[in-house]
């Protein structure tokens, strides 16, 4: 079956540094793979979508790379800001093609 | 342009007792998607449905829980008889187009299901 695995639950950087998620998958060959947001008590929010034959994809200051060799992708936060604190969820589609399967999440926390 | 709407936010339930989750998707979307996340794990998918019909429900337990998507009307995830491993958050997610995942999935604030 297909797994997902984001390899840190918890990531502390300092406000004006990079930060980087990682997402790994297993067991599957995704044809793309998304990026969410979510703060605690909400719903996740739709951030990126990254296509099997786009290396990279960019919005604002995130940078979203996808390695279908490495089975992997990151997720970069460019100039943090503490308003970025919260848990980052990835997530690619099943063998179905009609359900997500999320990593369990890393949560971000930008310190001022 | 309101979002994806569930009601209530947050129910209490006593052992044994039914819980209704209502989700309203956005304007326009007619796939709907239930999702349960447990404390400290991630989201899972449950059931998805387009109107008056279930597509894929492989992530739903087989008993006690059910899903529907009338013609009119919110979507809504039932559970019978529920226990104390039910109590967890549950999304519900909407999307517009034809193609399942491909299209973005927007997130409902959820409802936050407590057994005692």
């Amino acid at each position: 079956s297909q797994k997902i695995e984001q390899n840190s639950e918890a990531l502390n950087i300092q406000e004006g540094k990079t930060a980087t998620l990682t997402c790994n998958y297993t067991n599957y060959s995704p044809a793309y793979l998304q990026w969410y947001r979510q703060d605690p008590g909400r719903g996740p929010v739709f951030l990126l979508l990254i296509r099997e034959n786009e290396k990279e994809k960019r919005k604002e200051r995130l940078k979203v790379t996808f390695d279908t060799t490495l089975k992997q992708s990151l997720f970069h936060i460019t100039a943090s800001q503490p308003a970025d604190s919260a848990t980052y969820l990835c997530a690619l589609e099943d063998q179905a093609g009609t359900a997500l399967i999320f990593g369990k999440g890393t949560t971000l926390s930008v310190s001022s | 342009n309101a979002g994806v709407m569930q009601n209530p936010r947050h129910l209490v339930r006593r052992r044994g007792q039914e819980a209704r989750l209502r989700c309203s998707p956005m304007k326009g979307h007619s796939h709907v998607y239930w999702y349960r996340q447990l404390p400290e794990e991630g989201l899972k998918f449950m059931v998805y449905l387009q109107k008056e019909n279930i597509i894929d429900e492989s992530g739903m337990p087989k008993e006690r829980f059910s899903a529907e998507f009338p013609k009119e009307g919110p979507s809504i995830l039932r559970i019978q008889q529920v226990v104390r491993g039910d109590s967890a958050a549950y999304f519900c997610a909407s999307s517009i187009g034809t193609s399942g995942t491909q299209e973005t999935q927007y997130f409902g604030p959820g409802t936050r299901l407590l057994v005692l």
